[in-house]
């Protein structure tokens, strides 16, 4: 069966952190992303990416940046933490449509 | 540019009723519409797709739906719902030509009453 793994389900951080969230597919996908999910926003992609340390910006990059050093790992920075990035965090991956995605980090900014 | 637009953020609906769930896309293209399921505590599962073969799209849990290019929409129906039906519902847009990089309608939660 496949799987997204999300290291975190609950998180609480404090104002200026360096905040990581990790990801872990294990499907061999090439592409994987990373969402926001907010009540009435639905998800908005951050980042995605479509194969090793090749990147590139979804609609709302800003204050965060993105690391994959392997295929099977896709890591999201929060770079300075702050209040306005509380939210819920969704990993996916895919080759072509579908997206499978993970079960998300809810993600507290102090 | 894309954009999802979910009419109705919360739907309620009693046990064996119908449910619809509206969805309307903007898109240059024509584009893969996508419905998913969120259920509490947990990630986005696929319901069904439209990839441009049959219009009327069957998915998993009895649930389908129709892409009517005319009207730009795509409408998820089950003919009966059930108790375990209640979660949130995302409707999401793919142009063809971008793989599967997703926009996203707001939601649609939807409580099912006994």
């Amino acid at each position: 069966d496949v799987k997204v793994t999300q290291s975190s389900r609950y998180l609480v951080k404090r104002t200026g952190e360096k905040v990581f969230l990790e990801c872990v597919q294990d499907m061999d996908h090439e592409n994987m992303f990373w969402y926001r999910q907010d009540p009435g926003l639905g998800l908005r992609l951050i980042y995605f990416s479509y194969d090793v340390k090749m990147k590139e910006k979804g609609d709302i990059p800003e204050g965060y940046s993105v690391s994959r050093e392997k295929k099977e790992r896709f890591s999201l920075i929060l770079e300075s933490a702050s209040t306005n990035q509380t939210s819920m965090y969704l990993c996916a991956s895919g080759g072509n449509q579908p997206q499978h995605f993970g079960d998300g980090t809810r993600l507290s900014i102090l | 540019a894309q954009s999802v637009t979910q009419l109705g953020s919360h739907v309620s609906v009693s046990e064996g009723a119908l449910v619809l769930l509206r969805c309307n896309y903007s898109s240059s293209v024509p584009p893969y519409l996508f419905w998913y399921v969120q259920y509490p505590n947990q990630g986005l599962q696929l319901l069904l797709k439209y990839t441009s073969a049959a219009t009327l799209v069957k998915g998993i849990n009895g649930f389908e739906a129709e892409f009517k290019k005319s009207e730009t929409s795509f409408h998820l129906t089950k003919p009966s719902a059930h108790m375990s039906d209640a979660a949130e519902y995302f409707c999401a847009v793919s142009p063809k030509a971008a793989g599967n990089k997703l926009t996203f309608g707001g939601g649609t939660r939807v409580l099912v009453k006994p």
